[in-house]
């Protein structure tokens, strides 16, 4: 299986702060690579496909790069909604695999 | 637009078998049309997220190797509906059981996620 780590698992941030999230992968997934959020009893939602494209609906502060083994997503400016559980996953090879997740919540 | 809602017994006693359904809306299921995989992943409480199984709109399967002794995934077009049963269920399993799809150019991307229903083992 490819292993999916994250980096950092937490953070504090402000409303209107830069956020960068890590995540890398055991092997290469080439750009086979999502994220996702998640707020609290609620469902995952798709951000990020391909490792870069925007999914439909998905405000233009989210951005993702990368390729290979290492991944980042962004937020440009924090908004309040956006304070969630942040998971990357990789859709190269079966079985797909999450990351454990990156925790943003206000300072 | 297409949704999915899953449903399921809550609760669920040891060496049972889980049996879940998704329902979607919205959308069909299967038909040469019809190019997603419809899947399950799950999320135990507090903890990641675990993919489980797919089923494409031709009725072909993948399983996560951790638990293709236990599972098995279906579709049933005539209801546009599909499911998963997991046999010989413990306390490892309890989770909150997510359906979604994904597409054919991706599927492991899972664009449209259910509500999620939440299954206990207990005795």
């Amino acid at each position: 299986d490819i292993q999916m780590t994250q980096s950092p698992s937490s953070l504090s941030a402000s409303v209107g702060d830069r956020v960068t999230i890590t995540c890398r992968a055991s092997q290469t997934v080439t750009n086979f690579l999502n994220w996702y959020q998640q707020k609290p009893g609620t469902a995952p939602r798709l951000l990020i496909y391909g490792a870069l494209n925007l999914q439909s609906g998905v405000p233009s502060r989210f951005s993702g790069s990368g390729s290979g083994t290492d991944f980042t997503l962004t937020i440009v400016s924090l908004q309040p909604e956006d304070f969630a559980t942040y998971f990357c996953q990789q859709s190269y090879s079966i079985p797909f695999t999450f990351g454990p997740g990156t925790k943003v919540d206000g300072k | 637009q297409v949704q999915l809602q899953e449903s399921g017994p809550g609760l669920v006693k040891p060496s049972e078998t889980l049996s879940l359904t998704c329902s979607v809306s919205g959308g069909s299921i299967g038909g040469s049309t019809s190019t997603y995989y419809w899947n399950w992943i799950r999320q135990p409480p507090g903890m990641g997220l675990e993919w489980i199984a797919y089923v494409y709109s031709t009725a072909s399967t993948n399983y996560n190797p951790s638990l293709e002794s236990r599972v098995s995934i279906s579709k049933d077009p005539s209801k546009n509906q599909f499911s998963l049963r997991l046999r010989s269920v413990n306390a490892a399993d309890t989770a909150i059981y997510y359906c979604a799809r994904s597409r054919a150019s991706d599927r492991g991307s899972f664009e449209i996620w259910g509500r999620g229903t939440v299954v206990t083992v207990s005795s």
